[in-house]
């Protein structure tokens, strides 16, 4: 069966410190990676989505990169964190286009 | 343009029903989602419409109407483990790779 892992579950750092987030994911090849944020009490916002090694598509203009080394590996990274990077990051694969997301158990991220 | 509506938040009693709206616009339609997540959790998979009609999952059951751009969770026999929130979502574009969330409606469920 398919599993998949993301870590640090909890994570504070101070402003203007590195980040780097992991994500990988068991069972499957080829998946659709993605990479979402949440803010407190608010919806999923999609960040970065990758459809195979390297590719990489970015949603929305921040502070924030991805890349994907491995067919199954997806990392979240910044190079200074801002206070507004706070928040729920979840990472998400799915095996096809238009089909449903399984969600990483996700990272708590506090930018103090 | 590409939106997702849903309201901010209900409330419900145990034992109830409550159905919950969503109104989308989406460039290309690949169906609609519902997933629930519980705070501080991620969201988990709970229905899946890409015709229209009302599809039937225990007691939750989803309605789609595409010419409407309009779908509705409904949920039967409220417990209070589903206070949560319930994000209606759906993926955009030709490939339909992007899943765009709405805010999500939180869900309280009282005795």
């Amino acid at each position: 069966s398919q599993t998949i892992h993301q870590w640090p579950a909890t994570l504070v750092q101070p402003v203007g410190s590195p980040l780097s987030l992991e994500c990988t994911v068991e069972g499957t090849s080829n998946p659709n990676l993605y990479w979402y944020r949440q803010a407190a009490g608010r919806g999923l916002q999609l960040l970065f989505y990758s459809v195979g090694i390297g590719q990489i598509s970015s949603e929305v203009p921040q502070n924030l990169s991805a890349s994907r080394p491995q067919d199954r590996q997806f990392i979240l990274s910044s190079k200074k964190l801002l206070l507004s990077d706070s928040g729920f990051y979840l990472c998400a694969w799915t095996n096809g286009q238009g089909v449903k997301l399984f969600f990483g158990s996700g990272t708590q991220l506090s930018v103090l | 343009g590409q939106n997702i509506d849903q309201p901010t938040e209900m409330t419900a009693t145990e034992g109830a029903i409550v159905q919950i709206n969503c109104t989308y616009q989406t460039s290309g339609f690949n169906g609609l989602f519902w997933y629930q997540q519980h705070a501080g959790e991620a969201p988990t998979f709970l229905s899946y419409n890409v015709l229209d009609g009302l599809e039937e999952k225990g007691r939750f059951s989803s309605f789609l109407s595409r010419s409407k751009g309009y779908s509705y969770l409904l949920l039967k026999e409220l417990q209070m483990k589903d206070s949560a929130s319930y994000l209606c979502a759906a993926p955009q574009g030709a490939g339909g790779f992007k899943t765009i969330f709405g805010a999500g409606t939180r869900l309280f469920v009282k005795a």
